[in-house]
């Protein structure tokens, strides 16, 4: 069965701080990855994705994240939060790239 | 501009009544989904459906039903079997192959019951 944990339901940096948004993965065969981001009162916006080849992805707004099999995960970092990243963001899993499977979310506050 | 439009906005039912949220969308893409989000829940799949005429339940259909009469067009009716639904509702669509592209979604609607 497929299923996603982001730990840490809200996260706070500083401006200019390092951004780290964990997600973890399980899933019976090597699945696809997905990382949101939403905005309040908003839908979701797709951030980046993982589906074959380089394990690093990168996605829009300077954000990348890295699949690690071994691990399990697929974390979402950003080597300098600005104000404007302050949003909840969602990791999603699919094994089959039809239904996806999102995570309960977590809620970056950014401090100036 | 292409995208998916869900309304209204903001929805209030009274207890009892059926309410019915639209979603269309011109992107010409073949499936889509509704979802339910609670706060500190994530996103929850309710009912999806990859082609017209056809469409399956997620994890939390009971108390909802759909119906898939245009490619464009899949709306969501919260009936008054629901016993808790207010919540916020997003509509998503997709390419047939959704792992290479992800999902599209609209601005969500915020359903209260009062």
């Amino acid at each position: 069965a497929q299923s996603v944990t982001q730990l840490g339901s809200h996260v706070s940096v500083s401006e200019g701080a390092l951004v780290l948004l964990r997600c973890n993965y399980s899933s019976s065969v090597p699945p696809y990855l997905f990382w949101y981001v939403q905005y309040p009162n908003q839908g979701l916006q797709l951030l980046l994705k993982y589906t074959t080849g380089a394990t690093l992805v990168k996605g829009i707004n300077g954000f990348e994240a890295e699949f690690k099999k071994s691990e399990t995960s697929f974390h979402l970092t950003k080597p300098s939060a600005h104000m404007s990243d302050a949003a909840e963001y969602f990791c999603a899993v699919s094994e089959t790239g039809n239904q996806f499977y999102f995570g309960t979310g977590t809620s970056l506050t950014v401090i100036p | 501009d292409g995208g998916i439009t869900q309304s209204p906005k903001y929805l209030f039912r009274k207890e009892g009544q059926n309410v019915t949220l639209s979603c269309e969308q011109n992107l010409n893409h073949d499936a889509m989904y509704w979802y339910r989000q609670d706060p500190g829940q994530g996103l929850r799949l309710i009912y999806y459906s990859q082609i017209v005429n056809d469409f399956q339940k997620g994890d939390i259909a009971e108390g909802y039903s759909v119906s898939r009469e245009k490619k464009e067009s899949f709306p969501l009716t919260v009936t008054s079997a629901q016993k808790n639904p207010t919540a916020f509702y997003l509509c998503a669509s997709s390419r047939i192959d959704a792992a290479n592209y992800g999902y599209t979604f609209g601005s969500g609607t915020r359903l209260t019951v009062v």
